[in-house]
């Protein structure tokens, strides 16, 4: 079965230094992945998807996320985070169902905090 | 646009009561979804739809009903609620398709905190 594991449930960083948050899935065939940022209060949002290709994906807002195969994982990363972007972020794995809608895993979320 | 909305944004139930929550879509989408999310558990799928007229169930479909009478809107039901529902209630949507194609971003209302006392 397919599972999402995001280590470290609570990340404080300052303001202007660079983050990375740790996402590691498990999926047999080839998974396809995701990063979502959820605001106070607010629905969930699409930063980023890996379907295929480049192994390093561009997503909004300055982020980016490495896929690694050989350490299954797929971290997220902003070279200098700014106070807004103090969220709870997901990282999801989902698998294409040629008969139905897909089904998408969500982590159980890291909470970013920013330092002034 | 308005994107997805969701009534009400917060509700407090006694144990037993039933309610719905309502969902709706403006962007002409087919798929519809509704998650709960729970502290440490992240976003778990209730029950879905691939369009009008069609639910299935998802991780957590135990206590849930759901209806897709008309395309943009998609109605949660508690028929009698429990202490264990309390949570908070996102649904979203996305475009159709099978395969890569159903894999397309979601787009989430802001959700629904619910009680159960």
């Amino acid at each position: 079965a397919q599972s999402v594991t995001q280590p470290d449930i609570h990340i404080t960083v300052s303001e202007g230094a660079s983050l990375e948050l740790r996402c590691n899935y498990s999926y047999g065939a080839t998974p396809y992945l995701f990063w979502y940022v959820q605001s106070p209060g607010q629905g969930l949002q699409l930063l980023l998807k890996y379907f295929s290709g480049d192994t390093l994906v561009q997503g909004i807002k300055g982020f980016e996320a490495e896929f690694k195969r050989s350490q299954s994982s797929f971290n997220l990363r902003k070279p200098s985070v700014h106070w807004s972007d103090a969220a709870e972020y997901f990282c999801a794995v989902g698998r294409a169902l040629y008969s139905s809608a897909s089904k998408i895993i969500f982590g159980s979320g890291t909470r970013l905090s920013i330092r002034p | 646009n308005a994107g997805v909305t969701q009534t009400p944004k917060f509700r407090v139930l006694k144990t037993g009561q039933s309610m719905t929550l309502l969902c709706a879509q403006d962007m002409n989408h087919e798929y519809m979804y509704w998650y709960r999310q729970d502290p440490g558990m992240g976003l778990r799928l209730i029950h879905y739809s691939v369009g009008e007229g069609t639910t299935a169930k998802g991780e957590v479909p135990d206590g849930y009903n759901v209806s897709r009478l008309k395309k943009q809107n998609f109605l949660l039901g508690l028929e009698s609620a429990a202490p264990s529902q309390t949570s908070v209630y996102f649904c979203a949507s996305s475009y159709g398709g099978l395969g890569l194609a159903s894999l397309n971003e979601q787009f989430f209302g802001p959700g629904t905190r619910l009680t159960v006392l």
